[in-house]
């Protein structure tokens, strides 16, 4: 499986645009880049994912690099609700979604 | 509709003991999977089922089973249950929409093996 780098840690501040970086630099043609998100003490929740276009929703926003070796996940305006872990995955469906979860990026919100 | 749910939310076990975790989901997914997460990492497949009467192994399958009881349940078994199994373990489902899909996860099952 591809690996994806991202920071461990970010801190942005509330109301604020949020822009958290992913590496993918050995992605394939096949890979969607997906991103979740871990509040504390709750399972994990899907935010977005794309291919190779730039996607927008309720949650996000997804930039794609024109090589696609790296992405940002967006947050237009941060809340306090928007602390969590946030996790940059490559993933193919083969028959099944696998995920494999790296250590992601820890985003602290100051009120 | 529940979503994801998993019981236990909490369980101790001592070394040896065996217990099944169980997860359902009212969604009509056809695949569901079993994830583990120690402190502070992330998560990691356990076992998966693509669809209803299939299992997998995912990234550590090592000292677990599990049964896809019918399209909603799937449940994971602990033979004899290790300190190194202490951890949080998280059931997901997921129904393909064209070459993707999102997961969608349960509240986790806090386990501890003294």
């Amino acid at each position: 499986d591809a690996k994806t780098t991202q920071p461990n840690s970010m801190e942005s501040n509330e109301e604020e645009p949020v822009h958290l970086p992913c590496n993918h630099s050995t992605i394939s043609g096949t890979d969607y880049i997906h991103w979740y998100r871990q509040l504390p003490s709750q399972g994990p929740e899907y935010v977005i994912h794309g291919l190779t276009s730039n996607v927008n929703n309720r949650m996000a926003s997804l930039a794609i690099a024109e090589d696609r070796k790296s992405s940002t996940l967006i947050l237009h305006r941060a809340t306090l609700r928007d602390a969590a872990v946030y996790y940059c995955i490559l993933s193919r469906f083969q028959g099944a979604q696998k995920l494999v979860f790296g250590q992601g990026t820890r985003l602290t919100i100051n009120p | 509709n529940a979503g994801v749910t998993q019981t236990p939310k909490f369980q101790v076990l001592k070394t040896g003991q065996s217990m099944t975790l169980q997860c359902a989901q009212d969604m009509n997914h056809n695949s569901m999977y079993w994830y583990r997460q120690d402190p502070g990492m992330g998560l990691r497949l356990i076992y998966y089922s693509a669809s209803e009467g299939t299992t997998d192994k995912g990234e550590v399958p090592n000292g677990y089973n599990v049964s896809r009881l019918n399209k909603r349940e799937f449940s994971l078994r602990l033979e004899s249950a290790a300190p190194s199994q202490t951890s949080v373990y998280f059931c997901a489902s997921s129904e393909r929409r064209g070459k993707t899909n999102e997961q969608f996860f349960g509240p986790g099952t806090r386990l501890t093996v003294l």
